[in-house]
């Protein structure tokens, strides 16, 4: 059975302050790693994929890794308006179904 | 205009009832989900649909029903409410051959 662990569940920083988010997994073969953002009252919207250890996607201020047992969601500089919750997903050989986190709820002050 | 739309986005209702949710996609996509989402559980699989005449239970289905009406189409009924089927619903698409799900922006459902 797929599982992901997400750490923290919460995190606070202040604007311009750089952290990480973890997405810890166990997965027989896997096939993607997702990385999702959802706001207050919408639906989670899609980020990045990443399929093999030692890859990396980067969008503005967010870059994704991947190793063979988890991968972080890196946070540089952060502004107020990266606050929402991020989703990890993965999705293994065994199933045709992603197995999600419960997510990380990032709040950032101006 | 959205990809995946549900309706309606709100809903309030009693004990009992019978309520259907609705789902449409306009990107072509095979397969189908419906998912719920309570406070600290994260998102949790109901029901999916990989084509029209395909239907699968997920680790939630007691108490909801599904219906493929189409390829773009994907309802999720409560036959009789209870107050413990309050929650947040969403409706996803995609999933094929690794690729990304791509979800409604939920229906917010109170079962009083």
């Amino acid at each position: 059975e797929d599982q992901v662990t997400q750490s923290p569940e919460a995190l606070r920083l202040q604007e311009g302050e750089s952290s990480s988010l973890n997405c810890s997994y166990t997965v027989s073969g896997l096939r993607g790693l997702f990385w999702y953002r959802q706001d207050p009252g919408k639906g989670p919207e899609f980020l990045f994929t990443l399929y093999s250890a030692g890859e990396e996607k980067e969008k503005e201020r967010l870059k994704a890794t991947l190793t063979k047992k988890e991968s972080f969601l890196h946070i540089t500089a952060p502004k107020p308006e990266d606050s929402a919750t991020y989703l990890c997903a993965v999705q293994g050989g065994g199933s045709y179904i992603p197995t999600f986190g419960r997510g990380t709820s990032l709040i950032v002050h101006p | 205009d959205a990809d995946v739309t549900q309706t309606p986005r709100n809903r309030i209702t009693k004990t009992g009832k019978r309520i259907m949710l609705e789902c449409s996609q306009t990107k072509g996509h095979d397969r189908m989900y419906w998912y719920r989402q309570d406070p600290g559980l994260g998102l949790r699989l109901i029901y999916y649909s990989f084509d029209v005449k395909d239907i699968n239970k997920g680790e939630i289905s007691d108490g909801y029903s599904v219906s493929r009406q189409a390829q773009a189409k994907f309802s999720l009924s409560l036959e009789s409410a209870i107050p413990n089927q309050t929650a947040l619903y969403f409706c996803a698409t995609g999933g094929q051959q690794n690729q990304p799900q791509h979800f409604g922006d939920g229906t917010r459902l109170s079962i009083l």
